[in-house]
């Protein structure tokens, strides 16, 4: 069975710093990996998606992601963090139905 | 992507009682999805709907508690029944859009916020 874990329920960084979001895959099969972002009170939004054409996959608003088979992983970045990237993230496999991660509430300080 | 619109956005009813969310998507869809996200939670997938047969329901839920209707390719509903405070929670619709190299995409809508008293 197909699964994503985050690490970390909650991640706070200054406002301009590197903001790393970590996201790890259980799969038998070549996956499809997804981050999404929540903003209060909103439905989601598709941040980026890996579908095998590159490990390196730059999504919206300057985020981007890179899949590393030999790690499992699919960890979020953006190098500077603004004000308005707070916001819940959330990692997710697709095996026939999209899995979601527990999700990673992003703050950002001022 | 697809348009969603989903009625009611937050809603505040009583236990016992029904609610039923509706779901109006821009564009012709084939498979749409219904999720719950409780309080402080992630996203659960209750069902699948498609147009023309019976929803797919995941395990833990059931038709009893949350049917759901789909009578044509751009609307959906999903009831809530007999309600309790632990159904106080998001209910989202999602429809599966056709993405690049065989990555389908979930859109999704802004949800609906049921609050049971």
């Amino acid at each position: 069975a197909q699964s994503v874990t985050q690490l970390g329920s909650h991640v706070s960084v200054s406002e301009g710093a590197l903001v790393l979001l970590r996201c790890n895959y259980s799969s038998s099969v070549p996956p499809y990996l997804f981050w999404y972002v929540q903003y209060p009170n909103q439905g989601l939004q598709l941040l980026l998606k890996y579908t095998s054409a590159a490990t390196l996959v730059k999504g919206i608003n300057g985020f981007e992601a890179e899949f590393k088979k030999s790690e499992t992983s699919f960890h979020l970045t953006k190098p500077s963090a603004h004000m308005s990237d707070a916001a819940e993230y959330f990692c997710a496999v697709m095996g026939g139905k999209l899995i979601f991660g527990q999700g990673t509430e992003l703050s950002v300080k001022p | 992507s697809a348009v969603i619109s989903q009625k009611p956005s937050r809603d505040i009813c009583q236990r016992g009682t029904s609610l039923t969310i509706q779901c109006q998507v821009d564009s012709q869809v084939t498979m749409m999805f219904w999720y719950r996200q409780q309080p402080g939670q992630s996203l659960t997938l209750i069902a699948t709907a498609n147009q023309g047969s019976e929803a797919t329901y995941e395990s833990g839920f059931v038709i009893d508690k949350f049917p759901i209707s789909r009578p044509n390719l751009t609307f959906s509903t999903l009831t809530v029944s007999n309600l309790s405070p632990e159904d106080s929670s998001i209910y989202l619709c999602s429809v599966e859009e056709d993405g690049t190299a065989g990555a389908n995409v979930l859109t999704f809508g802004a949800g609906s916020r049921l609050t049971v008293l």
